[in-house]
């Protein structure tokens, strides 16, 4: 079966700075997709960027990209110039690339505050 | 195009009753999965459903869970004689496809139940 895991509980960013949210994941699979969502206090789960595991190049989305290290099944979220609006929790995700396992796998998350 | 809907958004019981919540994927997706996010904790996935069938259930609780997504109407998840634990947020996705292409799920507002 396939883990996430996120371990820092919590993290903390100045405004306009840039932070880093570390994920490691554990998989037999050699095909796989891996997700940032955010959920802000409204509770609403929002896909921030995505990640496919056959591709090398790391994923990026405006001010937010991802450090994808496959052999040490590693995913991390770099949010450059931070902004009030990024302050939520942000989960990372796994799913098999087969159909029949299409379920989401979720780490615990880690809740981003954002100092002005 | 709407997005996912869910109802109700709160939901409140007591022991022993019932409660049913509901979701309407967006429209073309046939595709619906739950998930139940217990306090501080990321979701867990519970079931995929494609109209008319369950295609994996291995995320419900062996007892007092079922679901179903019928031909016409929403997908209904059902909890039978509920009990404190059972107080989460649950949440619906929907996706067009499932299959080795990548399809997004596309989550609802989720419904916020509490068991008295």
């Amino acid at each position: 079966a396939q883990t996430v895991t996120q371990s820092q509980p919590e993290m903390s960013v100045q405004e306009a700075e840039t932070v880093t949210l570390s994920c490691t994941y554990d998989t037999s699979e050699s095909d796989y997709y891996l997700f940032w969502y955010k959920q802000p206090p409204s509770r609403q789960m929002i896909l921030v960027i995505r990640q496919e595991a056959y591709k090398q190049q790391n994923a990026t989305e405006n001010r937010f990209s991802v450090n994808f290290q496959k052999a040490a099944k590693s995913f991390s979220l770099k949010i450059s110039d931070s902004q009030l609006g990024d302050a939520a929790m942000y989960f990372c995700a796994y799913r098999s690339s087969t159909g029949a396992n299409s379920k989401l796998t979720f780490g615990k998350g880690i809740t981003l505050s954002v100092r002005p | 195009n709407a997005g996912v809907m869910q109802n109700p958004r709160h939901l409140v019981r007591r022991r022993g009753q019932e409660a049913r919540l509901r979701c309407s994927p967006m429209k073309g997706h046939s595709h619906v999965y739950w998930y139940r996010q217990l306090p501080e904790e990321g979701l867990k996935f519970m079931v995929y459903l494609q109209k008319e069938n369950i295609i994996d259930e291995s995320g419900m609780p062996k007892e007092r869970f079922s679901a179903e997504f019928p031909k016409e109407g929403p997908s209904i998840l059902r909890i039978q004689q509920v009990v404190r634990g059972d107080s989460a947020a649950y949440f619906c996705a929907s996706s067009v496809l499932a299959g080795d292409s990548y399809n997004e799920q596309f989550f609802g507002p989720g419904t916020r139940l509490t068991v008295l």
